[in-house]
């Protein structure tokens, strides 16, 4: 089946520092939504991306829609404590069918 | 926003029971709903595609006898997990995908999960 590598694993920086993940697949996705999860808690949608080489902006985060339809990042600027949480990919393939990431989780000291 | 309702947010049960979990869609309508699991600190593993006014269509490894879906209306998905076992422990989220729906516009929608700890 389809695969995502997301990266890094975990990141461990300091507030007010920026913050980039990233998503890579051997296959094309027609959608890449990113999503940030508290514990104990579902997904929720933070950014939505549908045309390749698509850059959108919601707040201090920034995320693309790779060119080759492949991939995908999400920057953080400015990180603050509730910035907190566990960050997945995920690319849709087709009539909501799709595949996750691993997750980045993020930690921010203060 | 697109809100999903999922209840119960957690459930302990017996060894040997059956737990139903309900996923609502409470301001739009879904033909199409998602159920996933989740292990601590892993990714969502899809198990199963919820299809109003058919049935489920279920991820490989996935028993349908023993993750029962019901989808009988455009707000709600239900799913019962049979027999429950102490390995049937894990949390278990939905999402829904909007009836109005194109290519250029597709999102999904999560509920806030179902932890199940079974006995």
């Amino acid at each position: 089946g389809q695969q995502l590598n997301q990266s890094p694993q975990s990141m461990f920086i300091q507030e007010g520092e920026d913050v980039s993940m990233n998503c890579t697949s051997s296959s094309i996705f027609n959608t890449w939504l990113w999503y940030k999860q508290d514990p104990g808690e579902g997904p929720v949608l933070l950014i939505a991306l549908y045309k390749a080489g698509e850059l959108t902006s919601n707040g201090r985060l920034t995320a693309q829609f790779g060119i080759t339809r492949k991939d995908s990042f999400l920057n953080i600027s400015a990180s603050i404590p509730s910035d907190v949480g566990i960050y997945f990919c995920a690319g849709l393939s087709g009539r909501g069918k799709s595949t996750f990431g691993d997750g980045t989780t993020l930690t921010v000291k203060p | 926003g697109a809100v999903v309702s999922q209840h119960p947010s957690r459930v302990i049960c017996k060894s040997g029971t059956s737990v139903k979990i309900e996923c609502r869609s409470l301001d739009f309508q879904a033909t199409t709903m998602f159920w996933y699991r989740q292990f601590p600190k892993q990714s969502l593993m899809l198990m199963a595609t919820s299809n109003e006014g058919s049935k489920a269509t279920y991820e490989q490894g996935v028993e349908k006898d023993k993750f029962l879906i019901n989808h009988a209306s455009l707000t709600l998905s239900t799913l019962t997990v049979t027999s429950a076992h102490p390995e049937d422990s894990s949390f278990y989220i939905c999402s829904a995908l909007p009836m109005r729906v194109t290519e250029v516009n597709e999102k999904l929608f999560f509920g806030s999960g179902t932890q199940l700890s079974v006995l």
